[in-house]
């Protein structure tokens, strides 16, 4: 069991440039999660998906867009990277929604120029 | 004011020492309680969920109280193994769903 892989493990941007965020689960969670992460601000929710299908948009949704591809793979797609995205982002899933533990990738550390 | 808040840190305790981490939280709609931690540049790991009556694993022990919406994590008999970053959340359902602290930083030295 891989549980939740992330790809890639690093990317540079220049402003204006656009990337996808792969995400993928092995675990049959139903409930799939981007967070960002920055310095003394803790993880912030961007979008989650609680089922296959659904996508809703959660704290800090702006500039970002979302796949639920099928159960297993969630995507994050930055359109026009901005240097406010340079952050570490972070996949979860969850099985039973957002009050269950969530498991979390290794995260993908993005730096836009 | 944050919807989770945390102790700022960092706490720099001896081995073998008790410490104690304090969280609140202000959406009383909050439903499940966790503390994660998180080690330098990895992603975090679920430590221990906290319930009403309170609990134990091992060294670790979390305390909720509902009514002052607070939540706390002790840890005794500290072990290097322990510096991390520790992590309290609120989650629940409908439009409010998981909201992470900042997190605090613990250091424990030999």
């Amino acid at each position: 069991n891989a549980g939740v892989t992330q790809t890639p493990k690093f990317q540079v941007l220049k402003t204006g440039q656009s990337m996808t965020l792969q995400c993928a689960q092995d675990m049959n969670h139903n409930s799939m999660y981007w967070y960002r992460q920055d310095p003394g601000m803790g993880l912030r929710l961007i979008y989650y998906s609680a089922s296959e299908g659904t996508t809703d948009k959660g704290e800090v949704p702006n500039g970002y867009n979302v796949s639920r591809l099928n159960k297993r793979e969630f995507s994050l797609r930055l359109e026009s990277a901005a240097p406010s995205q340079t952050s570490v982002y972070f996949c979860a899933s969850s099985d039973r929604g957002s009050t269950d533990t969530q498991y979390f990738g290794p995260g993908t550390r993005l730096t836009v120029l | 004011r944050k919807e989770v808040e945390q102790d700022p840190g960092p706490f720099n305790v001896p081995e073998g020492a008790t410490v104690a981490f304090n969280c609140t939280y202000s959406n009383s709609a909050s439903q499940s309680f966790f503390w994660y931690r998180q080690d330098c540049r990895k992603e975090p790991k679920l430590l221990m969920s906290v319930y009403s009556s309170g609990n134990e694993d091992g060294r670790f022990t979390a305390q909720l109280n509902r009514a002052s919406q607070y939540i706390s994590l002790l840890i005794r008999d500290s072990k290097l193994s322990d510096s991390a970053t520790y992590l309290c959340v609120a989650s629940g359902t409908g439009g409010f769903k998981t909201i992470f602290g900042a997190g605090t930083r613990l250091f424990v030295k030999a």
